[in-house]
């Protein structure tokens, strides 16, 4: 069974330019959610989505947005990059908003 | 906000000995889960928990959801270089959707 797939990897942009990632979840999962990871702050929660609603938001700016699809996948976006953007992103999926998460591997951002 | 509070931050263990890691909390979690992240890679579930007083294993990892539904730990029995990593505990707090997750205990086994 394939695990959560994130693309790309690796970006690097420059500040004020804007990024989309991609997030496409385990087969039969429909809650997506995305956290971003920092070393001096651990996993802080962006977003969940379900059924392509947004169900939960945590403390960020409204440069980070994103959108879940008909197919469960879902895709984060981050408009006017800054240097403190720069962090592993990181997209779970799960069955069930109350069900266990499972990680991808990340797209690490850098900004320059 | 809810807070989830994971100690130790970091641990150095020699090859052999038992490792212990507990996350704690003052509100009453659903659920429990253990993960373990290697350098470069996303968090990998070990252990969910979803009952109080439940003690659950996985090979060499134990992890058990504390009876006051506000804490829960883990176990590494016989530790191996292998084990090396960060361990993140994450809980759903009663009546919420989103997960909480802990600081992380770093883990270095020394061979």
């Amino acid at each position: 069974k394939a695990g959560v797939t994130q693309t790309p990897r690796y970006l690097i942009k420059t500040r004020g330019q804007q990024v989309t990632l991609s997030c496409s979840p385990i087969s039969g999962h429909r809650s997506v959610s995305w956290y971003q990871q920092t070393p001096g702050q651990g996993l802080q929660f962006l977003f969940e989505y379900f059924s392509e609603t947004q169900r939960n938001k945590g403390n960020f700016p409204g440069r980070f947005s994103g959108r879940q699809f008909s197919n469960s996948r879902s895709e984060m976006n981050v408009s006017t990059l800054e240097l403190g953007d720069s962090a592993l992103y990181l997209c779970a999926s799960s069955q069930g908003p109350d069900q266990p998460q499972h990680f991808g591997d990340g797209t690490r951002l850098s900004i320059l | 906000g809810q807070q989830l509070n994971q100690s130790p931050q970091s641990m150095f263990i020699q090859e052999g000995e038992d490792v212990s890691m507990n996350c704690t909390s003052s509100s009453i979690f659903n659920t429990w889960l253990w993960y373990k992240q290697d350098p470069g890679e996303g968090p990998v579930l070990l252990i969910a928990l979803y009952k109080a007083g439940e003690l659950t294993s996985n090979g060499r990892l134990t992890a058990q959801f504390g009876i006051t539904r506000k804490d829960s730990f883990l176990n590494i029995s016989a530790s191996i270089p292998s084990d090396v990593g960060i361990y993140f505990c994450a809980g759903l707090p009663s009546g919420t959707y989103k997960y909480i997750f802990g600081t992380g205990t770093r883990l270095k086994v020394l061979a």
